[in-house]
């Protein structure tokens, strides 16, 4: 199975400044189709997950623009350029390269 | 408008069975690859598995054998069946819509594995 770490696990933030979040695969996330599949997802307080960032670098419907990520291969970061209050929770990388989906441990992220 | 429900969750013994319930809206089930990710009381997230629109079906490792996806396109629904439960399964279950992964999901249902 592909491991995913991610770091740091937790991360207290002022609002307005930016943050960002670490994750390594166990092996490249490169499909021979050109895709990258990695995922990002944000669980706040007591809510169901949502999708965040696809295949590495697009933002889903609804998102906003503070959120982008980047990375390639095997290493992959979630920035957030200002953030804001409603914005903590719990952030979680994903894999779909291969099957079983594998997900890294969470990063908290709080408001100073 | 998307809107997934669960339903079925509930307290089982160790070694029971419970089938749990997603019932899908806005979009057709059939069509869809339809995912059921789980999550301990306080921990992260773990996918289960997955059927394609294809009728494929895949588990994690840790349900193979014992859980069975599958859906009924007359009602727009997605199950899981779960057996031989083990205090280790308790969690909050979720289904979710597919394409791009797990970009739809529901409220999830707790299951309790407890005598």
């Amino acid at each position: 199975d592909i491991v995913m770490t991610q770091t740091p696990l937790s991360l207290s933030v002022t609002p307005g400044q930016p943050a960002s979040i670490s994750c390594k695969s166990s092996q490249s996330l490169l499909h021979s189709d050109g895709k990258t599949y990695l995922y990002w997802y944000l669980q706040k307080p007591g809510q169901s997950p949502q999708l965040l960032i696809y295949e590495v670098s697009s933002r889903f419907s609804g998102v906003p623009d503070r959120f982008s990520g980047s990375g390639s291969g095997t290493d992959f970061t979630l920035e957030i350029s200002r953030v804001e209050a409603e914005d903590v929770g719990v952030y979680y990388c994903m894999q779909s390269l291969h099957l079983p989906r594998t997900f890294g441990q969470g990063t908290k992220v709080e408001i100073k | 408008e998307v809107q997934l429900v669960e339903s079925g969750g509930g307290l089982v013994q160790p070694g029971g069975s419970l089938r749990l319930t997603c019932a899908a809206s806005g979009f057709t089930v059939s069509s869809s690859y339809m995912s059921w990710v789980r999550q301990a009381p306080g921990k992260g997230l773990e996918w289960v598995s997955v059927i394609y629109s294809s009728g494929s079906t895949y588990y994690a490792d840790s349900v193979k054998g014992r859980f069975t996806i599958s859906r009924d396109n007359s009602k727009n629904t997605l199950y899981l069946q779960m057996n031989s439960l083990r205090a280790d399964d308790a969690a909050v279950y979720y289904c979710a819509r597919d394409r791009p992964p797990l970009r739809d999901w529901g409220q999830g249902t707790l299951v309790t594995v407890s005598s």
